[in-house]
């Protein structure tokens, strides 16, 4: 699987965007981008995911470029409760073969939203 | 529905007892995998079950650890004699099929403390 490079924190405002990114310089074409994250003391919980095309549901967007070597989690209007490790994944999605949905986690970003 | 139940919430025990965790996948879900996070090591798997059939067990630590899912509603993860490097939040996971299109919902976790 692709190895992520994220940064280790970031720092944002109340009700501004959030900009989460993230370096998978060498993703396979068959590999998907996954996002999850962890709120204190919670298990993780899942964000959004896209192979190629930007993504968009009630979250975030995820914005994957071209190359697809990195991608950005928007969360539009960030609140004290995004507050958290985010969590950028990268695995192959083999439905027909034998692959399996195995989450690799790396030590993500944590993001601190600010009043 | 009430999501994965994770039990016990918080687990003190001393060093060569046995530990004993149990989890409840979401019904109709068809996937279990069983988690640690600790500081050091983050957040890795542990076991995969596929259908109640360990498919992936290459996360366990060592022979102390056991995993065992008699049906679809129930799996155990046993430690047995339990080490202080135990130590660590457990997270159960599951969902409806293996494949990583597939959301994979976590539980609540359970603090394990090995004195």
């Amino acid at each position: 699987d692709a190895k992520t490079t994220q940064p280790p924190s970031m720092d944002c405002a109340e009700g501004r965007a959030a900009n989460l990114p993230c370096n998978h310089s060498t993703i396979s074409g068959n590999e998907y981008v996954y996002w999850y994250r962890q709120i204190h003391s919670q298990g993780p919980q899942y964000i959004i995911h896209g192979l190629k095309n930007n993504e968009t549901n009630e979250m975030a967007s995820l914005i994957i470029t071209e190359d697809r070597k990195s991608s950005t989690l928007i969360l539009p209007h960030a609140t004290l409760r995004d507050t958290a490790v985010y969590y950028c994944i990268v695995r192959v999605d083999n439905a027909g073969g034998t692959s399996y949905g195995k989450l690799t986690f790396g030590q993500g970003t944590i993001l601190t939203v600010h009043p | 529905d009430a999501g994965v139940i994770q039990s016990p919430r918080h687990e003190v025990t001393e060093m060569g007892q046995e530990v004993t965790l149990r989890c409840k996948p979401i019904s109709g879900h068809n996937s279990l995998f069983w988690y640690r996070q600790t500081m050091m090591r983050g957040l890795e798997l542990l076991i995969y079950f596929n259908n109640n059939v360990p498919i992936d067990d290459s996360g366990m630590p060592e022979d102390r650890f056991s995993a065992k899912m008699p049906n679809a509603s129930f799996s155990t993860l046993k430690i047995q004699p339990s080490e202080p490097r135990d130590s660590a939040v457990y997270f159960c996971a599951s969902s409806l099929r293996p494949t990583l299109s597939e959301t994979q919902y976590f539980g609540p976790g359970t603090r394990l403390l090995v004195l």
